[in-house]
């Protein structure tokens, strides 16, 4: 089981650019979450799918954040422009959603970094 | 909305040392609570969950945790410190209805030789 994978695992960027985070979840998953880890902030929940479908994206901070998830096997998240305070590490994680308690697998992050 | 405290940014403890993390929860209906842990630059691994069954739950890598109703409380503890368990720690609790997982701040824990 390759787990679910992330990439790029870092990224640098400079403000105004246009960011694009991706992630495969675990093969038979159908819930699929973005986080964001700051040391200010902790572990926060952007936005989660299930079947595909954004469920809750109450954690989006702003427009300049949007996610998608065309098929089963893949999501992008974001960032258009981005700015010095979205540098952060980026989490996808993926679970069987089962209708009881289910737990989330976690990719390796993408550290982002916009100067 | 429920809310999870973890108590101590920092626990430094000696290799065999008792751990004990600590961590708290707000919630008005009966939780689902997690223990999550990060090894530096990796993603979080459950470590073990509470799900309304037995009230101490066991986990991986001799840790366990006791779900204490009347105290709110759900800490996680290990009897015997070894140096790999250096890391940080996350309690999480399910938001009630949905998928959803609130996270501590964490625990960052540091084991001397």
């Amino acid at each position: 089981d390759a787990g679910v994978i992330q990439s790029p695992r870092h990224e640098v960027t400079e403000m105004g650019q246009e960011v694009t985070l991706r992630c495969k979840p675990i093969s038979g998953h159908n819930s699929l979450f973005w986080y964001r880890q700051t040391m200010m902030r902790g572990l926060e929940l952007l936005i989660y799918f299930n079947n595909n479908v954004p469920i809750d994206d109450s954690g989006m901070p702003e427009d300049r954040f949007s996610a998608k998830m065309p098929n089963a096997s893949f999501s992008t998240l974001k960032i258009q422009p981005s700015e010095p305070r979205d540098s952060a590490v980026y989490f996808c994680a993926s679970s069987l959603s089962s209708g009881s308690t289910d737990t989330q697998y976690f990719g390796p992050g993408t550290r982002l970094t916009v100067l | 909305a429920q809310s999870v405290t973890q108590l101590g940014s920092h626990v430094s403890v000696s290799e065999g040392a008792l751990v004990l993390l600590r961590c708290n929860y707000s919630s008005s209906v009966p939780p689902y609570l997690f223990w999550y842990v990060q090894y530096p630059n990796q993603g979080l691994q459950l470590l073990l969950k509470y799900t309304s069954a037995a009230t101490l739950v066991k986990g991986i890598n001799g840790f366990e945790a006791e779900f204490k109703k009347s105290e709110t409380s759900f800490h996680l503890t290990k009897p015997s410190a070894h140096m790999s368990d250096a890391a940080e720690y996350f309690c999480a609790v399910e938001e009630s209805g949905s998928e959803k997982l609130v996270f501590g701040k964490g625990t960052k824990l540091t084991v001397n030789p």
